[in-house]
């Protein structure tokens, strides 16, 4: 089991590009979950997905972010426009379902996001 | 609104000493609390959890809800111990964890 998977672990975009973040979970997980930290700061929650589905977007900025988690394929998280201020790592953690109760959450290595 | 907070950026202690990175936390129902660790050049992983009540690599925590604290602790530091740890809480409302800021721990020979 590969674990978590994002790629790619670094992506440069100049100002105002789009960026796209992907996140493969673990095999057997239903739920994903994406994180950004900011330098000198802890990782703060974007939103919680589940396949085809936005369970919790507290987290999200409420423009140019979005996020999906299709039937098929990773989860993509995407940055429209990108400002000097979405430079981050941002990190992609998966969770067996709810079934199950205190599963904890499994962390991807991360995406290093610079804006020039 | 829930909040982690860990007080110290960084610790330094020498090797064999006694190790205590500190957590609170501030949430109005019943959390879930965990320890994760971040090794050098790897990913984030888990540590240990306060309902598993388990030691992990030496390293103990005990859930004190009079003191909103889940300290994380051990008696004698080892230089692989040196990582970022970060606390983190679960809300019994969903699935999100709530970040402390985290501390880095130097452990030196």
């Amino acid at each position: 089991n590969a674990g978590v998977m994002q790629n790619p672990r670094h992506l440069v975009r100049r100002r105002g590009q789009e960026a796209r973040l992907r996140c493969s979970p673990m095999k057997g997980h239903s739920h994903v979950y994406w994180y950004r930290q900011l330098p000198e700061e802890g990782l703060k929650f974007m939103v919680y997905l589940q396949k085809e589905n936005i369970i919790d977007e507290s987290g999200m900025p409420k423009e140019r972010f979005s996020a999906e988690f299709p039937k098929e394929g990773p989860s993509i998280l995407r940055i429209q426009q990108v400002v000097r201020g979405d430079s981050a790592a941002y990190f992609c953690a998966s969770s067996a379902g709810q079934g199950l109760s205190n599963q904890p959450q499994h962390f991807g290595d991360g995406t290093r996001l610079s804006i020039l | 609104a829930q909040r982690v907070t860990q007080p110290e950026k960084l610790l330094s202690v020498f090797k064999g000493a006694p190790v205590e990175l500190k957590c609170n936390y501030s949430y109005s129902g019943s959390p879930e609390l965990f320890w994760y660790v971040q090794y050098s050049r790897q990913r984030l992983q888990l540590l240990l959890r306060h309902i598993s009540r388990e030691s992990i690599k030496g390293f103990t925590a005990d859930l004190n809800k009079g003191e909103t604290s889940f300290h994380l602790k051990k008696p004698f530091a080892q230089e692989e111990d040196s990582a970022m740890y970060y606390c983190a809480l679960k809300n019994n409302a969903g699935n999100m964890l709530t970040f402390g800021g985290g501390t880095r721990l130097m452990v030196k020979p």
